[in-house]
């Protein structure tokens, strides 16, 4: 997706907390979503979030909003090796535009 | 179980060669997608149909053809296959009802492999 740019790589120790980043075009876009994709496997969605909110929370999983700047983030705490893998974002208008992924390597 | 099929799973093309690509899904969503996967690309959208009879293009639509006869299937066609269509291919299916987030389903891809 040419709209939504995210960095191609992030490597990690087990433990530590990820930070993954995503930046959007449309400021219109209601809602946005993270997905995990294992290794030949499909697409899992992780979490989303509706453009009203800053901040969700969910388990593990923070995910920050600025609409202002267009960003999202997506905070994964204590860092396990299952959780290597492809997170794409996507915003949706009327259909999903993924941004190029980014590859999480969690090293033991 | 519900959810979104996608049929074949695998294939291997040769160049020139026809075939077409089938998404099935039974939670009488109105709306289905076409994607293609490569690497450091994400998913980029062929063609999309909001309901039975439509269809229309997405960001990469050339080489592809799309039918939706039946609101439950979508089809993708590749009239002729060349090696740059090689690529895992996703469909997916929503029906934009709240909670938002549980509405797209996507199905398990189609590997294809163009010779």
């Amino acid at each position: 997706g040419e709209d939504v740019e995210q960095s191609l790589f992030l490597s990690v120790r087990e433990g530590d907390s990820s930070v993954i980043n995503c930046t959007y075009t449309d400021s219109s876009s209601t809602y946005l979503y993270w997905y995990k994709q294992e290794p030949g496997a499909g697409l899992q969605l992780l979490t989303y979030i509706f453009s009203n909110m800053d901040m969700k929370q969910d388990q593990r999983l923070t995910v920050l909003l600025n609409k202002k700047d267009k960003h999202l983030s997506l905070r994964i705490a204590d860092t396990q090796t299952g959780d290597s893998a492809i997170y794409f974002c996507a915003e949706e208008r009327g259909k999903l535009i993924f941004g190029q992924g980014t590859e999480l390597s969690v090293k033991p | 179980n519900a959810g979104v099929t996608q049929t074949p799973k695998f294939r291997v093309l040769k160049t020139g060669q026809s075939m077409t690509l089938l998404c099935a899904q039974d939670m009488n969503h109105e709306y289905m997608y076409w994607y293609r996967q490569d690497p450091g690309m994400g998913l980029r959208l062929i063609h999309y149909s909001v309901g039975e009879g439509t269809t229309a293009k997405g960001e990469v639509p050339d080489g592809y053809n799309v039918s939706r006869l039946k609101k439950q299937n979508f089809l993708l066609g590749l009239e002729s296959a060349a090696p740059s269509q090689t690529s895992v291919y996703f469909c997916a299916s929503n029906d934009f009802l709240e909670p938002r987030g549980q509405g797209y389903t996507f199905g398990s891809g189609t590997r294809l492999t163009v010779v």
